[in-house]
């Protein structure tokens, strides 16, 4: 059974950092691209972060171009999000997704990011 | 970017009713259109990927269809069960990956 499940969320001040962590298990983790999505409170979906199998290629959205980082480590089938110079509007639940054929077929629980003062 | 937009961003529907939404992207992207159902407080789950491709697991009266910019997902007997919001999402090209406002269906 694919398990998704996200940790390090949490209240930080804006400016501050936050990384999220996804521990994956159920499947072969180092042959998926892997997904962050987010939604804030109230809110839709906004795809934010994805990473190649071999971390070879990363592409984000554009407001966090420059604030974070996507990255994994295929030998602790992790998945991890660096957030640095936090956004009040940065503030939501943040989904690890797993890819196959150009979509999101696995999303795990989510964790809240509060960014506020 | 690519934008996507449904509609309606919601509607009312009894159980038995044919549901039909729409989402319309601001470009040709193919076939490379996925939708999602979520329910409050949950995460999403996938329906349909590649337009028109059911996922492991998704009940057979979902089913999606379109090319280019226009796509529709459509449930042929609402059920209770459906009720929640439904996003579409597009994976043309590369990234950003851009989902719709949402579209949600709600008990008439």
């Amino acid at each position: 059974e694919v398990q998704l499940v996200e940790s390090g969320g949490g209240l930080v001040q804006p400016g501050g950092s936050l990384r999220l962590s996804c521990a994956a298990s159920g499947f072969t983790f180092s042959t998926y691209w892997m997904s962050w999505v987010r939604q804030a409170p109230g809110k839709g979906l906004e795809w934010v972060a994805n990473i190649k199998e071999d971390g070879s290629q990363r592409y984000y959205v554009d407001s966090v171009k420059g604030r974070f980082t996507i990255s994994r480590d295929n030998a602790k089938n992790s998945l991890y999000l660096q957030m640095n110079s936090l956004r009040d509007e940065d503030t939501a639940v943040y989904y690890c997704t797993k890819e196959r054929l150009r979509s999101l077929d696995y999303w795990g629980q989510g964790t809240l990011v509060t960014v506020s003062s | 970017d690519i934008q996507m937009t449904q509609s309606p961003p919601s509607l009312s529907a009894s159980v038995g009713d044919r549901v039909t939404i729409t989402c319309r992207a601001s470009q040709s992207i193919s076939s490379s259109l996925n939708w999602y159902q979520q329910k409050p407080g949950k995460a999403p789950k996938p329906l349909i990927y590649a337009a028109s491709s059911l996922q492991s697991g998704a009940p057979s009266r979902f089913s999606g269809s379109g090319s280019g910019t226009d796509f529709t997902l459509t449930i042929s007997s609402l059920q209770p069960e459906d009720f929640a919001t439904y996003y579409c999402q597009h994976t043309y090209s590369s990234p950003p990956w851009t989902f719709g406002q949402g579209t949600r269906v709600e008990i008439k």
